[in-house]
Parts: C-alpha cells; sequence; structure tokens
C-alpha cells in the first residue's frame, strides 16, 4: 500500500530556533504533498499544497517566510518552522498525492513543543 | 465559506453496539466524502469514501450514507470494538479535487 513517513515524530525547540520537518512518500511519487496544522482537541488545517518543482500554495493566514515548505524531489516535501515561539507548537501532518485518482496519504505527524 | 461539520464532539458506545457517526456539509456542489479515523498521536487513516451517485457505501463493519438533500453523511460502525476508539472526522475535496477540507471531528469512546 501507500506509505507515508515524517521525520521527526517528535521534536522539541527553543524559541527562536529552526525545525525542519520531512514527510516523504515511501512507494510512489507525488508531485504534490500537502501540510495541515492541528491543535489539541481541534481538526486539520490546510496550511500549504507542495508542489514538486515549484513554489507552495499558502493558505491565507499562513506566513510563507515562517512556514518554508520546499518539495524538491518526487518523494519528498520539507517544512521548516523558523523563529520558532511557543504559539507555533502543535501537531503537523502532511499528506502525499497519489495520482491518477487523486488519493491522499496522510504521514504519522509530527509533534513540535516549543519551549 | 463552505464548510464540512460534525454534530456530536463526542460519542460514547458500549463494545459491541453500533455506533453512528453523524456531519453535515454545506456546499450543495460537493460530490465526493471521505472518512478518516485518527488515533491519538497519529495521522490521520482513510476508512471509506463515497461518491455523490451513491445513497450508501459500505465496507467491513462500516457503512456510509450520504443524503444529499440535506446535504448530511453518517458513518456507522457494527459491533463497535475497544480499537475502534479515536476521533473521526469526515472530509471533502477542497475545490472538486484535493487537497482535503476537514469537518471538526468526533471522538468515539469504546465502553468495554
Amino acid at each position: 500500500g501507500a506509505v507515508v513517513s515524517q521525520h521527526p515524530s517528535r521534536v522539541i525547540c527553543k524559541s527562536g530556533t529552526s525545525v525542519k520537518i520531512e514527510c516523504r512518500s515511501l512507494d510512489f511519487q507525488a508531485t504534490t504533498m500537502f501540510w495541515y496544522r492541528q491543535f489539541p482537541k481541534q481538526s486539520l488545517m490546510l496550511m500549504a499544497t507542495s508542489n514538486e518543482g515549484s513554489k507552495a500554495t499558502y493558505e491565507q493566514g499562513v506566513e510563507k517566510d515562517k512556514f518554508l515548505i520546499n518539495h524538491a524531489s518526487l518523494t519528498l516535501s520539507t517544512l521548516t518552522v523558523t523563529s520558532a515561539h511557543p504559539e507555533d507548537s502543535s501537531f503537523y501532518i502532511c499528506s502525499a498525492n497519489r495520482e491518477p485518482y487523486n488519493e491522499q496519504f496522510f504521514g504519522p505527524g509530527t509533534r513540535l513543543t516549543v519551549l | 465559506g463552505e464548510s464540512v461539520g460534525l454534530h456530536l464532539p463526542t460519542l460514547s458506545v458500549q463494545e459491541g453496539d453500533n455506533s453512528i457517526i453523524n456531519c453535515a456539509y454545506s456546499n450543495s456542489a460537493s460530490d465526493y466524502f471521505i472518512w478518516y479515523k485518527q488515533e491519538s498521536g497519529k495521522g490521520p487513516q482513510f476508512i471509506i469514501d463515497i461518491r455523490s451517485n451513491m445513497d450508501k457505501r459500505q465496507g467491513q463493519r462500516v457503512t456510509v450514507l450520504l443524503n444529499k438533500t440535506v446535504k448530511h453523511l453518517s458513518l456507522q460502525i457494527a459491533a463497535t470494538q475497544p480499537g475502534d476508539s479515536a476521533v473521526y472526522f469526515c472530509a471533502e475535496p477542497y475545490s472538486g479535487n484535493t487537497p482535503l477540507v476537514f469537518g471538526k471531528g468526533t471522538r468515539l469512546s469504546v465502553i468495554a
């Protein structure tokens, strides 16, 4: 089946530092990946659409300079939270789109805690 | 904007009973819906989907019903088991395709 991994699964960092989260499609190629954010007891909120070889498309209210997305290959997208602050603490989940039926497969998520 | 939402935030069910989780949507043009299960600390897992040309679709122990007239869909889980305890989300494609817009979620707790 289609497997999507994320690394790291959990990260704790100090305020002001940057954190990179990787999302990989392990057994299929994905020209499109998505990044979601989930606060406790809330639903998933789409942050951005990551497109291989081009710039990401950000949702309204998401700062593109703070959440840097790079989709350099057909199996890897990265989300870098720059100058992280405690309010950035959240559960970040990626999904990869498998064509031709546009099925989305989700990663296991990354728990970010900013102290 | 248009959104997908849920009626009940929590649901407690006795083990072995059937569970029904409801979801309302507002976009009458929506033609595809997906139910996901999310266990604590994990990403969402696909359960079942349904297209608007269907009223019902069955999987293993799960059934999704779609009522386009009232813009409502439900997920029925038969013989609920402790392993079914999770948050369940309905979702629809953002703009006729991907990405997905998620409803608020219902937490299902199974009482042994």
